[in-house]
């Protein structure tokens, strides 16, 4: 079946530093791509979202990058802060089946 | 604005016992979602409502889950009865109409099923 996952599950960046997480998908027909930031003990939190026939989007201090060719989502985070530690998820979404599909997680830490 | 808020936050039940979750979504949200996540895994669907309609239900399974949604507002999802592999998180969420806008989650319901 389609699936989106993430290509590592864990990422330490040093505080100041930018990260950069990852995501790769298999349905080549989803519509819209989105990433979500999830603390200890929260509901997913939107960020940014980017759509099909983009390949960049900029909100404050995040960019997501999509590389449809090789099915590739990153999520770049400038200047992380200790508030940026939290699990991030992508998600995608087929207008389609109307499912939005989520992955499994990477977990930022952030280290002061 | 006031986010979605769920109730309660935590809950432990022993098997084979009944459980209520209720959401409140955001104020004018037409869409309300249930989703379930497992531990270290992405949220999952259950349930979709538009307004007081169930327009996708396809993951929810029927034998043991139930869900309403009175008046097109508040909601609540039921189990009846509870089994081990019922231990999640339950996550509500809402947004202005269906997959159009961002979903907005609330904090959501742990439940533990001993």
């Amino acid at each position: 079946g389609e699936s989106v996952g993430l290509h590592l599950p864990t990422l330490s960046v040093q505080e100041g530093d930018n990260s950069i997480i990852n995501c790769a998908y298999s349905n080549s027909a989803s519509d819209y791509f989105i990433w979500y930031k999830q603390e200890s003990g929260k509901g997913p939190q939107f960020i940014i979202d980017i759509r099909s026939n983009m390949d960049k989007r900029q909100g404050q201090r995040v960019t997501v990058l999509l590389n449809k060719t090789v099915k590739h989502l990153s999520l770049q985070i400038a200047a992380t802060q200790p508030g940026d530690s939290a699990v991030y998820f992508c998600a995608d979404f087929n207008f389609g089946n109307e499912k939005l599909t989520f992955g499994t997680g990477t977990r930022l830490t952030i280290i002061p | 604005e006031a986010g979605v808020v769920q109730s309660p936050r935590y809950k432990i039940i022993e098997k084979k016992q009944p459980v209520a979750f209720w959401c409140n979504p955001i104020s004018g949200h037409n869409t309300l979602y249930w989703y379930r996540q497992n531990l270290g895994q992405g949220p999952e669907l259950l349930i979709r409502y538009e307004n007081e309609e169930a327009v996708d239900d396809s993951q929810l399974p029927k034998d043991r889950f139930s869900a309403e949604r009175l008046k097109g507002v508040d909601s609540t999802l039921k189990i009846q009865p509870a089994e081990l592999g019922d231990s999640a998180v339950y996550l509500c969420a809402s947004s202005l109409q269906s997959y159009n806008s961002p979903l907005h989650f609330g904090n959501g319901t742990r439940l533990t099923v001993t």
